[in-house]
């Protein structure tokens, strides 16, 4: 089936250790988004990409790396995790100029 | 900061009820406000979107208002039905480049038998 898929689908960390989420997506988006889902701060906005070889700061983007060295895969990389970064991880593609298609996301537990 | 405002927090609603969740934004400069829906461990999903140049949008039992001059928005879900049961996230677009969407904190609605 079409549509973002991310991986793993749950985690748990270590302070201190590194970690890649990858997302990937069949639909030839150009865009594409990192989310992290905090309970009662909704969706904050990470890093995201309007481009292969693009990347972009978002509200939040310390503590993350991205790259995007193909169209349909966006990669995000967790140096060395901190208990902060405990969250829920969404990834997403545009295909419309509001239109997102969220991955199931990735729950992070950093210990 | 947060640029778009959302409330309630949570909210119960009665099976056949209306449902009306509000948000409130500060940036002129945002040119779409769609909505979107969570399922429990699933995405969001787009559920429906207006224009700041059009008032109202309706689709099947989902409605929203929007006030240009107050700055302010909301979703109204019609005769509430148990599978309407999710969370519901308020958002709004910027023009330009990234057309970056930035989300309201979310409204976990509940409609009860």
């Amino acid at each position: 089936n079409a549509g973002v898929t991310q991986t793993p689908k749950f985690r748990v960390l270590k302070t201190g250790q590194s970690m890649t989420l990858l997302c990937a997506q069949d639909m030839n988006h150009e865009y594409m988004y990192w989310y992290r889902q905090d309970p009662g701060m909704g969706l904050r906005l990470i890093h995201y990409s309007v481009g292969e070889g693009t990347t972009a700061k978002g509200e939040v983007p310390d503590g993350y790396n991205v790259s995007r060295l193909k169209k349909q895969n966006f990669l995000l990389g967790l140096e060395s995790a901190a208990p902060s970064q405990t969250s829920v991880y969404f990834c997403a593609s545009r295909w419309l100029n509001y239109g997102y298609t969220f991955g199931s996301g990735t729950r992070l537990t950093v210990v | 900061q947060q640029q778009v405002k959302q409330s309630p927090q949570s909210l119960i609603v009665q099976k056949g009820g209306i449902s009306i969740i509000n948000c409130a934004y500060e940036n002129t400069a945002f040119d779409y406000f769609p909505w979107y829906q969570q399922f429990p461990g699933k995405g969001p999903a787009l559920l429906i979107a207006i224009r700041p140049d059009v008032s109202e949008k309706k689709e099947g039992r989902f409605t929203i208002s929007f006030n240009k001059s107050a700055k302010q928005f909301s979703l109204h879900i019609m005769d509430s039905q148990p599978g309407d049961s999710a969370t519901y996230f308020c958002a709004a677009k910027e023009g330009g480049g990234g057309n970056k969407l930035t989300f309201g904190t979310g409204t976990q609605l509940k409609v009860e038998l």
